[in-house]
């Protein structure tokens, strides 16, 4: 039973690029969490999905960020415009129901230059 | 008040040290409590869920106070392996039920 599968693991833009960050939840979870970590931080949450509904993105920047999660693939997260405030680890968490616990992916670190 | 609140540390504590770490949360309608472990510039792992008994997993034991609204976590017989930052995870019943995590409480522990 495959984990969370995040994709890519490390992100290079330049400031003013796009960054696209995708998340597969594990099997049977219609559920995900995104969440940002600058190095020596907690876990900062950004939005919450399920199929193909934004449940709660009050974390997210209301500007340049995006998230979603379709019927069929994996969840996106983008990110327009990148300036190097946004360089960070970007993990994606997946749970069975709203209240189960999360499982975590490896995360993506966007570096932008 | 934050919504979930951990001590920072750093606890360093030599092997075989007893260390508990403490969780507040200000929701009193949640009902979902959980640790992770993160170790150093990887995802948070699921360590233990917290259930209202309390309950124990080898050398870990959780525990519940909905009174005072905190979990805990107890950590025997310290292993250098142990080293890591410890998250609480709080369920928000009346936000979709989404979860929300601790800053974390980094422990070295040493030789």
């Amino acid at each position: 039973n495959a984990g969370v599968m995040q994709n890519p693991r490390h992100l290079v833009r330049r400031r003013g690029q796009e960054a696209r960050l995708r998340c597969s939840p594990m099997k049977g979870h219609s559920h995900v969490y995104w969440y940002r970590q600058l190095p020596e931080e907690g876990l900062k949450f950004m939005v919450y999905l399920q199929k193909e509904n934004i449940i709660d993105e009050s974390g997210m920047p209301k500007e340049r960020f995006s998230a979603e999660f379709p019927k069929e693939g994996p969840s996106i997260l983008r990110i327009q415009q990148v300036v190097r405030g946004d360089s960070a680890a970007y993990f994606c968490a997946s749970s069975e129901q709203g209240n189960s616990p999360l499982h975590f992916g490896n995360g993506t670190r966007l570096t932008v230059t | 008040r934050k919504e979930v609140e951990q001590d920072p540390g750093p606890f360093n504590v030599p092997e075989g040290a007893t260390v508990a770490f403490n969780c507040t949360y200000s929701n009193s309608a949640s009902q979902s409590f959980f640790w992770y472990r993160q170790d150093c510039r990887k995802e948070p792992k699921l360590l233990m869920s917290v259930y209202s008994s309390g309950n124990e997993d080898g050398r870990f034991t959780a525990q519940l106070n909905r009174a005072s609204q905190y979990i805990s976590l107890l950590i025997r017989d310290s292993k250098l392996s142990d080293s890591a930052t410890y998250l609480c995870a709080v369920n928000r019943p009346k936000n979709n039920n989404d979860m929300r995590f601790g800053a974390g409480t980094r422990l070295t522990v040493k030789p």
